[in-house]
């Protein structure tokens, strides 16, 4: 079973930032969080992933809580094209060994005019 | 980032026949490489895991004789859905992990069986 929980559904108007939230309240010490994205009939798609510290790259921001329970998917200018569904993933196993992923059910973001 | 493509993007069969599925890595050798199952308005089901050179490993509930799973190379798997039945229609992903062990997906394979 997936060890997260996300709201099901998001919508954020253009031009806004996205912030989507992700609970992982059961999270292990090695465990990594990690954020993809699937837009319709398509591959998932990396975003971003993070220990402890926050991160950022050119997709988006990723803010863990200092007890590392929950986090926040931050796209800061969001776009048409950034409709989709994320899913918040604990990785298990830990960043360096190669671990499943094990989905959940996500959030779909609709991104509206 | 890496590139994972598969192949068919999508395949119709008929009832009881076999269906082969490929995943390559095509930049990257790839350590591992993961099998996953969508059902429409649902989320992704790992099927198995794969490495080089060695026996699949399976998902609870996952029939193993029934989904083939060759890792023959560094940047080929093969699933193979054998005697495929309409139940079995779904969207098929694959994604590999190379040396940094991130994972990227392939397009995946879209599967009707009539």
């Amino acid at each position: 079973d997936a060890k997260t929980t996300q709201p099901p559904s998001m919508d954020c108007a253009e031009g806004r930032a996205a912030n989507l939230p992700c609970n992982h309240s059961t999270i292990s010490g090695n465990e990594y969080v990690y954020w993809y994205r699937q837009i319709h009939s398509q591959g998932p798609q990396y975003i971003i992933h993070g220990l402890k510290n926050n991160e950022t790259n050119e997709m988006a921001s990723l803010i863990i809580t200092e007890d590392r329970k929950s986090s926040t998917l931050i796209l800061p200018h969001a776009t048409l094209r950034d409709t989709a569904v994320y899913y918040c993933i604990v990785r298990v196993g830990g960043g360096n060994q190669g671990g499943k992923l094990i989905f959940g059910q996500g959030t779909e973001l609709s991104v509206k005019p | 980032g890496a590139v994972v493509s598969q192949h068919p993007s999508w395949v119709i069969c008929k009832s009881g026949t076999s269906v082969k599925i490929e995943c390559r890595s095509l930049d990257f050798q790839a350590t591992t490489m993961f099998w996953y199952r969508q059902f429409p308005k649902q989320s992704l089901m790992l099927m198995a895991t794969s490495n080089e050179g060695s026996k699949a490993t399976y998902e609870q509930g996952v029939e193993k004789d029934k989904f083939l799973i060759n890792h023959a190379s560094l940047t080929l798997s093969t699933l193979t859905v054998t005697s495929a039945h309409p139940e079995d229609s779904s969207f098929y992903i694959c994604s590999a992990t190379g040396l940094d062990n991130e994972q990227f997906f392939g397009p995946g394979t879209r599967l009707t069986v009539l």
